[in-house]
Parts: structure tokens; C-alpha cells; sequence
């Protein structure tokens, strides 16, 4: 049972346009989300997260919008650069449990070409 | 410069035996984690630590052991119990006392068992 999808396997877009990942999750408990940028062969880094009390959050090109009632986010990046190319991955986390205990989705490969 | 090590980048064992991965963090976390990354999937949690002499395990936990001896120490052991070992591992760190603070990763340890 997959309680956070990423239906987009992969995205491609033009340097300088707006990237947009999307995320759906299915359990209501869930409440903080995080999205992890990741090369290969390296660890995830952290990008940007919020809390279910907000349906935004913003840090510089990132922008992650939250609708509760649809449970669906979306990461936007603009301008998108080619050194954002990368794999994405949401996470969410449910209420009360371990801080670093969450459930990713299956991660978004993000091109910018050039 | 603060961080988690993992150790090795890669290791290869044949099937049967047992091998144990290392991760040492110098962030001063309370809290430590193991995932496991099989490719198009997401991460999926195998045990976590809160406090030293103190671990869970999480969703995907039968055929690995850990240990948390000390707080900056949380070895793997991949058994040979564990039907698909072949994996990338990641080990992470949180610091508990700030809420909603993000999840750490290490590089990433591949497993390859032949």
C-alpha cells in the first residue's frame, strides 16, 4: 500500500522555465512534508518542507504548496537550472511518531536542459 | 565539518554471509536511522534509534540487526536471512530536540550480494 506516490516517473523541462513536481498521499495522519533532492550514487539532501497548518512555504526558488483536502503537494522550482537535475523525492510524516520516521514516494527524475 | 560517514561506498559479499555496514555521524543527534533504496522506489525505513541501547524497528526490518552502543555509532548488520540484500543503504540522523528539524543523510552505502 503506497501512502505517498509520485505518478510521475520523470520530467523534463527548458533552463529558465518552472518545474513542478507533484506528490499524493493517502494518509490523513500525516502531518509535516518534506521534499529530498538526490544524485546518484549520494545521499538525499534536504530541500524545503511544510507543516499541514500551512499551504505554502517558500525558500528562494522553491516553492511547496500544500492542499490538504485534496492530500496533494507540489514542489515548483523557478527559474528551473541545469544543476537542479536531479531525482526528487517527497516525504510525509505522520503525527507523533519518530521525527526522522518517514514515508517516501518513488522520486521524480528532473532534466533541465540547458 | 559535521556530518555522517558511511562506510564502504560499495561492498560486495557472497550469498550466506553476514555484513555490516558502519555509519558515524559527529552531528551531535539523538536520533539515528537506516533505509534501504531499491531502484524506482522510494526509501523504506528498516530501524531507527532514538537514544543509545535503544532502537525500533520499522517497516521493512526482518533479515537486518543494529546495534547503538554509542550515541555517534549505528552499525547494520545485513544477515543472510534477509531474501534480497542487494541494495543501496542510507544511513541518517535528526536532532530530536528541534521539532520538525529534517532528516540528515550519509552517502550511501551499495550492497551488492552475488
Amino acid at each position: 500500500d503506497q501512502q505517498v506516490k509520485q505518478n510521475s516517473p520523470s520530467l523534463s523541462v527548458q533552463e529558465g522555465r518552472i518545474s513542478i513536481l507533484n506528490c499524493d498521499y493517502t494518509n490523513s495522519m500525516f502531518d509535516y512534508f518534506l521534499w529530498y533532492k538526490k544524485y546518484p550514487a549520494e545521499g538525499p539532501t534536504f530541500l524545503i518542507s511544510i507543516s499541514s497548518i500551512k499551504d505554502k512555504n517558500e525558500d528562494g526558488r522553491f516553492t511547496v504548496f500544500l492542499n490538504k483536502s485534496a492530500k496533494h503537494l507540489s514542489l515548483h522550482i523557478v527559474p528551473s537550472q541545469p544543476g537542479d537535475s536531479a531525482v526528487y523525492f517527497c516525504a510525509a510524516r505522520a503525527g507523533g511518531t519518530s521525527y526522522g520516521k518517514l514515508t517516501f514516494g518513488q522520486g521524480t527524475i528532473l532534466t533541465v536542459h540547458p | 565539518d559535521g556530518g555522517i560517514t558511511q562506510s564502504p561506498k560499495y561492498l560486495f559479499r557472497k550469498e550466506g554471509q553476514n555484513v555490516t555496514l558502519s555509519c558515524e555521524q559527529n552531528l551531535n543527534h539523538d536520533a539515528m536511522y537506516w533505509y534501504r533504496q531499491d531502484p524506482g522506489q522510494g526509501l523504506r525505513l528498516i530501524y531507527y534509534s532514538q537514544i543509545v541501547n535503544d532502537f525500533q524497528k520499522g517497516d521493512i526490518a526482518e533479515g537486518y540487526s543494529v546495534s547503538r552502543e554509542k550515541k555517534e555509532s549505528f552499525p547494520l548488520t545485513v544477515t543472510s536471512a534477509q531474501k534480497n540484500p542487494t541494495a543501496f543503504y542510507l544511513c541518517a540522523s535528526t536532532d530530536i530536540s528541534s521539532y520538525n528539524s529534517p532528516l540528515h543523510f550519509g552517502n550511501g552505502t551499495r550492497l551488492t550480494v552475488t
